[in-house]
């Protein structure tokens, strides 16, 4: 089945600095790729997805990279806040006869005020 | 809209027991997965429902057993509990057509953190 691996488990960084998280996927027939944020004693939440007709997408001060071939993609957090501060996970989904998502193992992002 | 409701939020068991989650979706959706939440692990999926059948299974033991009811509400259900089932249970709900690959937004409840003794 499918395998997300994700790096950092954890990520400090100065407010105002840019944060950079990174996955990458085992199954190439995998068509979208979503990061969900969840804040301390909170629930997961969607921030940005890419699907692969694209290379990159921005929101804001989010943005999202793809890349097939290498099977990687990367969120980036620019202008850190503190309320950046939670766990990131990404996740892609497969098509190995399962339609579902596989989720990476979380980083941990702190900004540091 | 309301969100998606889960039951109850906070349990604690001995080994040995079984327990019952419930999960309300989103009105309207008509998929309802279940993931595990454990520290270092992230999420792992359980199963997922859709129109009172099981659609997909993760590599769970037998132990972990899920069904959906026909207004969407669906329960997971863990059987002879281990100490290692302790962990953040949350359902997510999704707006899903017959036969659709995962492309849509998943929508988290709050979860139910089991604590087994």
């Amino acid at each position: 089945g499918e395998n997300v691996e994700q790096h950092p488990s954890t990520l400090s960084v100065q407010e105002g600095d840019s944060a950079v998280i990174k996955c990458t996927y085992s199954d190439s027939a995998s068509n979208y790729f979503p990061w969900y944020k969840q804040e301390l004693g909170k629930r997961p939440q969607l921030i940005i997805d890419i699907r692969s007709n694209v290379g990159e997408k921005k929101d804001q001060r989010i943005a999202v990279t793809l890349n097939k071939t290498a099977k990687h993609f990367s969120l980036h957090i620019t202008e850190t806040q503190p309320e950046d501060s939670a766990v990131y996970f990404c996740a892609a989904n497969s098509n190995f006869g399962n339609e579902k998502l596989t989720f990476g193992t979380g980083t941990r992002l702190t900004i540091i005020p | 809209k309301a969100g998606v409701t889960q039951t109850p939020r906070y349990l604690i068991k001995t080994r040995g027991q079984q327990v019952t989650l419930s999960c309300s979706p989103i009105s309207g959706h008509r998929s309802v997965s279940w993931y595990q939440q454990t520290p270092g692990q992230g999420l792992q999926f359980l199963f997922e429902y859709f129109s009172e059948t099981q659609r997909n299974k993760g590599n769970f033991p037998g132990r972990f057993s899920g069904r959906q009811f026909s207004n969407s509400r669906s329960e997971m259900n863990v059987s002879t509990l281990e100490l290692g089932d302790s962990a953040l249970y949350l359902c997510a709900s999704l707006k899903a057509g017959q036969s659709s690959r995962y492309t849509g937004e998943l929508f988290f409840g709050e979860g139910s953190r089991l604590t087994v003794l």
